[in-house]
């Protein structure tokens, strides 16, 4: 089965940049979203196909992808965006995420 | 504004049938173009698709939980529903409605969830 590899952790300072990756097969042929959820919270989409971001998402969050692996990039990082992030994409008709990412602002 | 609301029992006993309802609000579950599913979460672990369906009600779901799981639309009602059989305490998990367009891949809006719990 098809699966979405994410590091159990990031830690950031505040104002800095926080990077998030998300391995697959053949990832960059496929088109990526990002979630991000709070503690006690149901998950919130930050990136949709790659690089766009919904309505109300802030503009320091961004999305790439290139061969096996996407990435979400969140520039200028409050601690306000201390959460989990899940990548997602869809392997045929299956819909998978990613193993999740603790990001800590410290 | 669209909101997705889950209703189902909390407990369930193992080897029963878990059954949940998504409400949904502020759109039609008729309209074109869009997929209803369910993805749950068991406690301090990650997402999970079960699966989803389209409005006309040609459901998808994940090969792992194929076997089990039913999804349906009730269009009268404004809402659809998720039936897991035979469970376990794996089953055990915070189950969440979401809604996704026809042609694209993310889910947005998700409901609150709803904690199932499956012991005797």
């Amino acid at each position: 089965s098809y699966e979405l590899t994410q590091p159990p952790s990031v830690s950031v300072s505040p104002g800095q940049t926080a990077s998030i990756t998300c391995s697959g097969d053949k990832l960059g042929d496929k088109s990526a979203c990002w979630y991000q959820q709070k503690p006690g919270q149901s998950p919130v989409l930050v990136i949709y196909e790659v690089t766009k971001r919904p309505s109300g998402i802030p503009e320091r969050f961004s999305g790439s992808n290139s061969g096996n692996t996407a990435t979400l990039t969140i520039s200028g990082t409050q601690a306000m965006d201390e959460a989990d992030y899940y990548c997602q994409a869809w392997d045929s008709t299956t819909a998978v995420f990613g193993t999740g990412t603790k990001v800590t602002v410290l | 504004q669209q909101q997705l609301q889950e209703s189902g029992p909390g407990l369930v006993e193992p080897s029963e049938t878990l059954s949940l309802t998504c409400i949904v609000s502020g759109a039609s579950i008729s309209i074109r173009g869009y997929y209803w599913g369910w993805i749950r979460q068991p406690p301090g672990k990650g997402l999970e698709w079960i699966g989803d369906i389209y409005h006309s009600g040609t459901p998808y779901y994940n090969p792992s939980l194929k076997s089990r799981v039913s999804i349906s639309v009730e269009k009268s009602r404004n809402q659809f529903s998720l039936k897991l059989t035979s469970v376990t305490a794996a089953d055990t998990a915070v189950y969440y409605c979401a809604k996704r367009p026809a042609g694209g891949n993310w889910f947005d809006p998700w409901g609150r969830g709803t904690l199932v719990t499956v012991s005797s």
